[in-house]
């Protein structure tokens, strides 16, 4: 399996209900990132989380790292249907080399 | 405003006939990445560049060619495209290093029959 799964693979939720997501990795990381695809577009960049940081609030977002589980959560408060897209974790794996290594995504419908 | 853009958007194309995919960002970095994204793969990187004449290879490269003549564009090269190579490409550029926050285009689509 790849490093930085997400989990569920897709997420169906109702406007104004919280989002939660969960990323897995395998390997020690510096950091973890969390970004949103809409459909077919760019990717763009939600928040970075370090290592020796373990949550962190942007807006509506709380990201939260446990480094002893290799785990990150991605949680979106009072979800709107322009909430509506995929998110992916990115780790910079420790010794990984010139990138970041994704994963496969969460996809998210926020119904009205 | 701040933004890297690609061209083109959306491209269908013949197996053997050469195209490139041309990047271009505005934000004075250094650092630029080309990925593709395949359902249930995510992204890989193909190719990154560090600066000016700075190119390595990155998961995938096999297939691509990439230059980075000036500091602003990274062309992605299909010498001879195949339909393996179908899929969403982005370029992404960043400016304190590779594992930094990125910067993406809004991608191009590539269907190779």
């Amino acid at each position: 399996s790849q490093q930085g799964e997400e989990d569920p693979q897709a997420l169906s939720i109702q406007e104004g209900e919280n989002a939660t997501m969960n990323c897995s990795y395998k390997t020690s990381i510096n950091n973890l990132q969390w970004y949103r695809q809409n459909s077919g577009r760019g990717l763009v960049h939600l928040i970075l989380i370090r290592s020796n940081e373990r949550e962190k609030h942007s807006g509506r977002l709380r990201v939260t790292l446990d480094t002893s589980k290799k785990s990150s959560s991605l949680l979106i408060t009072a979800s709107r249907a322009a909430d509506t897209a995929s998110y992916f974790c990115a780790t910079d794996l420790t010794g990984g080399g010139n990138k970041l290594t994704f994963g496969t995504g969460t996809q998210l419908k926020v119904e009205l | 405003e701040a933004q890297v853009t690609q061209n083109p958007r959306y491209l269908i194309t013949v197996t053997g006939k050469k195209l490139t995919v041309t990047c271009s960002q505005n934000m004075n970095h250094e650092y630029m990445s080309w990925y593709r994204q395949d359902p249930g793969l995510g992204l890989r990187q193909i190719y990154y560049s560090m600066n000016v004449e700075v190119t390595d290879k990155g998961d995938v490269p096999e297939g691509y060619k990439v230059s980075r003549k000036e500091k602003r564009n990274f062309p992605l090269i299909l010498e001879s495209p195949s339909p393996n190579q179908t899929s969403l490409y982005f370029c992404a550029s960043n400016k304190r290093g590779f594992t930094d926050t990125q910067y993406f285009g809004p991608g191009t689509r590539l269907t190779v029959l």
